[in-house]
């Protein structure tokens, strides 16, 4: 089956460093990859995604990959801000079958402090 | 604003009782979903409908039944709410079954408080 592994939170970094997320998944077939976020309060917003190896998604300074020779969508941003605070979530759809459902990572919580 | 709307946004009741939550996207996709996240945050499919019908059915109790009367909207009936119901529900919908790079748009979110 599907499943999809991003790094244990929480992460707490200050304004303006650098943010990695790690992502990888498993799957069969040629999966599309997401980033989904969640600020405090709120519902979850779709971040970035890529449909095929090699595609990168970016939004708001966000970036990130699909890999799929090291099966990961690892998320990156150059310089964070307070306002990046969040849950960030990894997560697929498959083609085929009856795979159309989300299978999300367990979530990446982001502290910045000012 | 063309969206994802869920109501209510939050729901406080007593174990045994029944309760509804409506979600209606005005986005013309032909595809619902509800998801549940447990207080760690964790995010699980439940059910999906494309065009009023079941098409994904998660091993979820028989106490849950969602229902579509139409493709703009997707209900979720919970029948004698446990302890362990307590949870935030989310809505989402998305065009077409299958394409899978579709991305899935959520709603709000409704957390259920069961006492």
């Amino acid at each position: 089956g599907n499943s999809v592994t991003q790094m244990e939170g929480p992460v707490t970094l200050s304004e303006e460093a650098f943010l990695t997320i790690n992502c990888t998944y498993t799957a069969t077939g040629y999966p599309s990859l997401f980033w989904y976020v969640q600020y405090p309060g709120e519902g979850l917003q779709l971040l970035l995604k890529a449909t095929k190896a090699d595609d990168k998604g970016s939004n708001k300074g966000f970036e990130a990959t699909y890999r799929k020779e090291t099966t990961s969508f690892h998320l990156e941003k150059g310089s964070v801000q307070v306002s990046d605070s969040a849950v960030y979530f990894c997560a697929l759809t498959n083609c085929g079958g009856s795979n159309y459902k989300l299978t999300f990572g367990k979530g990446t919580l982001l502290t910045v402090n000012p | 604003d063309t969206a994802v709307s869920q109501t209510p946004k939050y729901l406080v009741t007593q174990m045994g009782n029944d309760k509804s939550i409506k979600c209606e996207q005005n986005l013309g996709h032909d595809t619902m979903y509800w998801y549940k996240q447990d207080s760690k945050k964790f995010l699980k499919i439940m059910f999906s409908y494309n065009n009023k019908e079941l098409i994904i059915n998660e091993t979820v109790p028989n106490r849950f039944s969602p229902k579509s009367p139409d493709k703009a909207h997707l209900n979720l009936h919970i029948n004698s709410l446990e302890l362990g119901d307590s949870a935030v529900y989310f809505c989402a919908s998305s065009q077409g079954v299958g394409t899978s790079g579709r991305a899935q748009l959520f709603g709000p979110g409704t957390r259920l408080t069961v006492l």
